[in-house]
């Protein structure tokens, strides 16, 4: 157990609509990541957050996509207007930032499937 | 920038044999270098990580993996496997000062009876 809880673990939309995942990291985690994964690749950087500053964005990163960390503790990431393309998994990472080679504790992902 | 080649895809061993799962990477700077698995419909769980040091690297469930700087590579072993060790493998690169993980496509590690 890596102590990072994601929420919803599976979501179904419909294209069009919004969706908004949740990241709760534990508290040391003061960086926070997020990457996609789609069936057979690996995880692709999504962005980043040192405590509630959004540090670095991927070009993945489409204007529908919007990433928050308010209090820098918990993180949400809203898709708006889905497409069938935004099907994937969403991994949200925690990091505790001691040095350059801060080991990332991923959580257990959340599903996006879009019909 | 940096990048990851796991060179194959599919890994399928009998059970008790040795494995070894590909893995070299691209970077003009330093880094650090990480293998992950995941197994089916759940996230990523850290076997092991290079940061500094000895270049044999030890991690969970009897796995190790060797940096070799002149070979740019960070090959995963496992003297014996188990039916148990069947997932996908993913090796991840980070440079020295950088704040993301860039990862490989993966390899999948099937291990037969």
């Amino acid at each position: 157990d890596t102590g990072v809880s994601q929420d919803p673990r599976h979501k179904i939309t419909k294209r069009g609509q919004n969706v908004t995942f949740r990241c709760d990291p534990i508290s040391e985690h003061n960086r926070l990541y997020w990457y996609r994964q789609t069936l057979g690749q690996g995880p692709e950087f999504l962005t980043y957050f040192q405590n509630e500053a959004q540090l670095e964005k991927s070009r993945l990163l489409s204007d529908r996509f919007s990433a928050e960390r308010p209090k820098g503790s918990f993180s949400t990431l809203e898709i708006q207007r889905t497409e069938q393309g935004d099907s994937a998994m969403y991994l949200c990472a925690g990091g505790d930032g001691q040095g350059s080679g801060n080991t990332i504790y991923f959580g257990e992902g959340s599903w996006l499937t879009v019909v | 920038a940096q990048s990851v080649t796991q060179l194959d895809s599919q890994v399928p061993v009998f059970e008790e044999a040795p494995v070894e799962l590909r893995c070299n990477y691209s970077s003009s700077v330093s880094v650090y270098l990480f293998w992950y698995v995941q197994y089916p419909n759940q996230g990523l769980q850290l076997l092991l990580k290079y940061l500094s040091g000895s270049t044999l690297v030890k991690g969970i469930n009897g796995f190790e993996a060797e940096f070799n700087k002149s070979q740019t590579s960070f090959h995963l072993r496992k003297p014996s496997v188990h039916i148990s060790d069947t997932a996908e493998y993913f090796c991840a690169v980070k440079t020295g000062g950088g704040n993301k993980l860039t990862f490989g496509t993966g390899t999948q590690l099937k291990v037969e009876l």
